[in-house]
């Protein structure tokens, strides 16, 4: 079974850093492309990047709001992907998911981990 | 890049029939046939219910149908049953490197 666990969530000062992980399972992780999405509360989700997988160039996309603050890398030896967030802003609260690529469409999810941003 | 429209609530009643539209631009989901769709219950992850404007993944009942016209796309729900009561998301790609998602619309089963 495929499956995608994030963590790492907390809360975090305006200006501060966290580094979210999605630990994968149930399928091969060396091809997979992976992305973050985020929902704010009681709002829609907006995608936050993409990471493709190394036999694909292993090359990331970012949205506008995020690019430049926001990295994503991954462990292939851990089937570990993470989004390493910087200066952090109070519009960055929200619930973070971890999604499995199919071809062209968000696959599979995890549950999501709660960033929340407030001094 | 600006989010999809979509409406904000549908209803419908049980075993009525129910459309949600999602519309966007040439950029996007005009320019690519790659729509899909999410339904998300309360506090729980969304749900891929249909991509490639029109394909079902494993699993999802045959109820749920897309399709797309020029710049809108839409998901059709048939014979509504009270689990089909949801936010719904419209997704498309709106580049080769990036995806944008429609704002959400609720659905009320009556």
């Amino acid at each position: 079974e495929v499956q995608l666990v994030e963590s790492g969530g907390g809360l975090v000062k305006p200006g501060g850093s966290l580094t979210l992980s999605c630990a994968a399972s149930g399928f091969n992780f060396n091809n997979a492309w992976m992305n973050w999405v985020r929902q704010a509360p009681g709002k829609g989700l907006e995608w936050v990047g993409r990471l493709k997988s190394k036999t694909d160039g292993g090359t990331t996309d970012f949205a506008a709001p995020v690019k430049g603050r926001f990295t994503i890398s991954g462990d292939d030896s851990k089937n570990t992907i993470y989004l390493q967030m910087i200066s952090l802003k109070i519009e960055d609260t929200a619930v973070y998911y971890c999604i499995k690529e199919g071809y062209w469409y968000m696959g599979v999810w995890g549950k999501g981990t709660t960033v929340t941003v407030s001094s | 890049q600006s989010a999809l429209t979509q409406p904000r609530s549908v209803s419908g009643s049980p075993g009525q029939s129910v459309a949600i539209s999602c519309t966007g631009t040439s950029s996007d989901v005009g320019g690519y046939n790659y729509v899909s769709w999410y339904q998300q219950h309360p506090g729980k992850a969304p749900k891929v219910m249909i991509y490639d404007v029109t394909k079902r993944p494993s699993g999802v009942p045959d109820r749920f149908s897309g399709s797309k016209s020029g710049n809108t796309a839409s998901l059709t729900i048939s014979g509504l049953q009270a689990e089909d009561e949801a936010d719904y998301f419209c997704c498309s790609p709106a580049g080769p490197h990036i995806w944008v998602f429609g704002g959400g619309t609720k659905l009320s089963v009556l």
